[in-house]
């Protein structure tokens, strides 16, 4: 299966931490993607990065990308409450479409 | 002002019913898609149309039937449901397409359940 696996699937922290996820993959990509999703609520995009590229960032989002490992990781610095949501990697292998990974379920405690 | 909207938010209906799902965009956008979420939040690829031509169809079955009018519309027909079907739908859409996916932008869903 091409699909992306997320660790951990849950995820609870203080208000104030950082928190990291992570997303692993098994063959070549063209690009991943990072998605957001509230509760009943639809997926809000938050960053992408290419193959060729290491580390991206956006606001307290960090992103990096390890090819040789097909890994990639989120990190949210300084975390709210509302950042509570579900986190989504999508990968594109090269094809037409972005395969959604398992998601992690991010839970900040005020 | 809505990006991505699809009616109706909530569908509640019987096994064997034919129902349709809408989705319009108004980000200029050339390519749009399905996606069913289930309960575990698994979110799936169903059907993807780039300027009203159908480019990904997976293995779906042929009871769903996509439509789209134009590019910037995407509709989803679904004939004789099944309890199976219950799930969120997502409308997407992004600009482009082919192997140069672009980020997408989601609809609010819409949570079917069939009884």
């Amino acid at each position: 299966s091409q699909q992306g696996e997320e660790d951990p699937q849950a995820l609870s922290i203080q208000e104030g931490e950082n928190a990291t996820m992570n997303c692993s993959y098994k063959t070549s990509i063209n690009n991943l993607q990072w998605y957001r999703q509230n509760s009943g609520r639809g997926l809000v995009h938050l960053i992408l990065i290419r193959s060729n590229e290491r580390e991206k960032h956006s606001g307290r989002l960090r992103v990096t990308l390890d090819t040789s490992k097909k890994s990639s990781s989120l990190l949210i610095t300084a975390s709210r409450a509302a950042d509570t949501a579900s986190y989504f990697c999508a990968i594109n292998f090269g094809n037409e479409k972005l395969t959604f990974g398992t998601g992690t379920r991010l839970t900040i405690i005020p | 002002d809505t990006a991505v909207s699809q009616t109706p938010k909530y569908l509640v209906t019987q096994m064997g019913n034919d129902k349709s799902i809408k989705c319009e965009q108004n980000l200029g956008h050339d390519t749009m898609y399905w996606y069913k979420q289930d309960s575990k939040k698994f979110l799936k690829i169903m059907f993807s149309y780039n300027n009203k031509e159908l480019i990904i169809n997976e293995t779906v079955p042929n009871r769903f039937s996509p439509k789209s009018p134009d590019k910037a519309h995407l509709n989803l027909h679904i004939n004789s449901l099944e309890l199976g079907d219950s799930a969120v739908y997502f409308c997407a859409s992004s600009r482009g397409g082919g192997v140069r996916s672009n980020e997408q932008f989601f609809g609010p869903g819409t949570r079917l359940t069939v009884l």
